[in-house]
């Protein structure tokens, strides 16, 4: 079955770090670029990163840069993010989500839950 | 950064009659190169991902039934429901990924009336 299945997700204090993991199954994980996407229940969708199929490049929301860290092993058919620093704002699902070969995303993740509290 | 804006925020539809939604990018998502607008469209239902719908801004996802249909080009896009089903209820998102940071909508919930 192709899918993807998040991890990671916790309850952390302000100021902590969580690192995420996307775990691909059921189609070439090597071959695709890939995104993390979060979820407010009252800011809605927002990308957060991207990493290309290899890895060499990533991208992320300007807001995130320096503090997030998208990576991935293709070995381990694994997609990572490393988040520091964290905030009460950055509570929120975390989803990853796989770009076709039209650009769109074509598949996603059930997502993991982010709390930041005290 | 481009902003996605939707309208309605919510609207309530009467079984089997028609919703239509609809989004507008503050620039345009059209690409010269191959004439495509970079614009999806999604479901998302309660404790679900969303799921892709449309793409292209007017292409089927396999799968998806045919009474859902997108249209539009450069900066205003319709998503449109031509016969609601139950099933349907849901909130529904417009997407560009023309270029980064990629934007969603605010998202327009569909109820039944």
């Amino acid at each position: 079955e192709v899918q993807l299945v998040e991890s990671g997700g916790g309850l952390v204090q302000p100021g902590g770090s969580l690192r995420l993991s996307c775990a691909a199954s059921g189609f070439t994980f090597s071959s695709y670029w890939m995104h993390w996407v979060r979820q407010t229940p009252g800011k809605g969708l927002m990308w957060v990163s991207r990493v290309t199929n290899s890895g060499s490049s990533t991208i992320y929301a300007d807001s995130l840069r320096g503090r997030f860290t998208i990576s991935r092993d293709n070995a381990k058919n694994t997609l990572y993010l490393q988040m520091n620093s964290l905030r009460a704002e950055d509570t929120a699902v975390y989803y990853c989500a796989r770009v076709s070969p039209h650009w769109h995303f074509d598949l996603w993740g059930r997502g993991t839950l982010v709390t930041v509290s005290s | 950064d481009i902003v996605m804006t939707q309208s309605p925020d919510s609207l309530a539809v009467s079984l089997g009659e028609r919703a239509t939604i609809n989004c507008k990018s503050s620039q345009s998502v059209l690409h010269s190169s191959n004439n495509k607008n970079y614009l999806a469209w999604f479901q998302q239902k309660p404790g679900q991902p969303p799921k892709l719908l449309i793409y292209w801004a007017s292409t089927r996802e396999s799968g998806v039934p045919d009474r859902f249909s997108g249209s539009g080009s450069g900066t205003d896009f319709t998503l449109t429901i031509s016969t609601l089903q139950t099933e349907d209820v849901a909130v529904y998102y417009c997407q560009q990924y023309d270029s980064a940071p990629l934007t969603f909508g605010g998202g327009t919930k569909v109820e039944i009336k």
